[in-house]
């Protein structure tokens, strides 16, 4: 099956730091989705994104829906230290059950 | 708010025993998904069920069985488990026709 391939893998930044990531498909999605996962934990919907263009953010979360559907963007704005964990993006396409995951960049935070 | 649970947090088996993973949600969801999750491979689906005894094959079937005879129950079965089956296994619900899934905490799987 197809998996969306995420970059960076991991990122080691200090608190405080703006983080980037990126994931990009070979095929276009109607719809991205982003979650993160904290150790221990199942992930979690950070953001979703239903129209090319499209930017939206949740607090110091910001995700952009890709002009040509074939990829997506977050951005973290200031980190702090409760945003360690693996962020996930998703694609999926109307009428479709299933999500396409991304292979995931792991955040970590150095004091 | 939606809640998924998962029988086991952590489990230990033995190489050729049959394994039974369960997973509950509480919200009338109709459809129901297991996924592995492997360092560098992200989350790859096993298997996923539309509704009550409705059951569809995932990217990595091989191996897994599934089972659906209530809607807010969804069990993953590994007929005879093996060492390349140790991994996180996760299970989400969804309502039929939105894209959002919700996951459960996880299962850690350990087959010597």
């Amino acid at each position: 099956g197809q998996q969306l391939n995420q970059s960076p893998q991991s990122m080691f930044i200090q608190e405080g730091e703006d983080v980037s990531m990126n994931c990009t498909s070979s095929s276009i999605f109607n719809t991205w989705l982003w979650y993160k996962q904290e150790p221990g934990e199942g992930p979690v919907l950070l953001i979703a994104l239903y129209k090319a263009g499209e930017l939206t953010s949740n607090g110091r979360l910001t995700a952009q829906f890709g002009i040509t559907r074939k990829d997506s963007f977050l951005n973290i704005s200031a980190s702090i230290p409760s945003d360690v964990g693996i962020y996930f993006c998703a694609g999926s396409n109307f009428g479709n059950e299933k999500l396409t995951f991304g292979t995931g960049t792991r955040l970590t935070i150095i004091p | 708010d939606v809640k998924v649970t998962q029988s086991s947090r952590y489990l230990v088996k033995r190489t050729g025993e049959k394994v039974f993973l369960e997973c509950v949600q509480d919200m009338d969801h109709e459809n129901m998904f297991w996924y592995r999750q492997d360092p560098g491979l992200g989350l790859r689906l096993i298997y996923f069920s539309y509704d009550v005894k409705m059951k569809e094959k995932g990217d990595i079937p091989e191996g897994y069985s599934v089972s659906r005879e209530k809607k807010e129950r969804f069990s993953l079965i590994l007929e005879s488990a093996s060492t390349n089956q140790t991994s996180m296994y996760l299970c989400a619900s969804r309502r039929a026709g939105v894209e959002t899934q919700y996951f459960g905490p996880g299962t850690r799987l350990l087959v010597l």
